[in-house]
């Protein structure tokens, strides 16, 4: 069965610290790894991750992807207390039709204090 | 350009009533998405839509769900004869052909 693992399940650190976030999965006919934040409401997009070795920056966030080991780490530098949130991983596979699902992780929640 | 958009972003049944989600998705996108969050758990795929048609279902509870996505109008989620167990988040999410999914803000069902 296809599966994504996160960890750690939560983390607290203070301002201005920085965090990697892990992603591990087993999932057969690999497409894409993404990445969303959530806060109270929708899951925002973050990163789509398709070949391994290439860094994805957005600011203070960065992810990369290794396809051989099977894993993406999310790194967050000089954290503000408005990056707390449930960071999740999702992977998205080939079913051989015309769907496109994500397979989500239980996520990692970021508590970020002053 | 609107997000994706849900409604009601709460719901409150009693046990045996029906629960009707709905979702628009955004501007451009034909593809819609139905995913389940149970407390303490991950986002599950429910269903896949494209306009009046189910392309793939394999995430639905096999009795009392369904879903639709018509030529007009809003996808609905619709539960019938809700249990407590079926209380949750529920997010939709749309995207062009083949490409990322964006997330509506969720409707979070209660089932008393």
């Amino acid at each position: 069965e296809d599966k994504v693992v996160q960890s750690p399940l939560s983390l607290v650190v203070h301002e201005g610290d920085t965090v990697t976030l892990n992603c591990s999965y087993e999932v057969t006919n690999f497409r894409s790894l993404l990445w969303y934040k959530q806060e109270k409401k929708a899951p925002t997009f973050l990163f789509m991750l398709t070949s391994s070795g290439i860094e994805k920056k957005s600011g203070r966030l960065s992810s990369i992807l290794d396809k051989k080991e099977l894993f993406s780490i999310l790194n967050i530098t000089a954290t503000q207390t408005g990056d707390s949130a449930v960071y999740l991983c999702a992977v998205e596979a080939d079913y051989g039709g015309a769907t496109n699902k994500l397979i989500f992780g239980t996520g990692t929640l970021l508590a970020v204090q002053p | 350009n609107a997000g994706v958009m849900q409604n009601p972003r709460h719901l409150v049944r009693r046990r045996g009533q029906e629960a009707r989600l709905r979702c628009s998705p955004m501007k451009g996108h034909s593809h819609v998405y139905w995913y389940r969050q149970l407390p303490e758990e991950g986002l599950k795929f429910m269903v896949y839509l494209q306009k009046e048609n189910i392309i793939d279902e394999s995430g639905m509870p096999k009795e009392r769900f369904s879903a639709e996505f018509p030529k007009e109008g809003p996808s609905i989620l619709r539960i019938q004869q809700v249990v407590r167990g079926d209380s949750a988040a529920y997010f939709c999410a749309s995207s062009p052909v083949g490409k990322t999914q964006y997330f509506g803000p969720g409707t979070r069902l209660l089932v008393l």
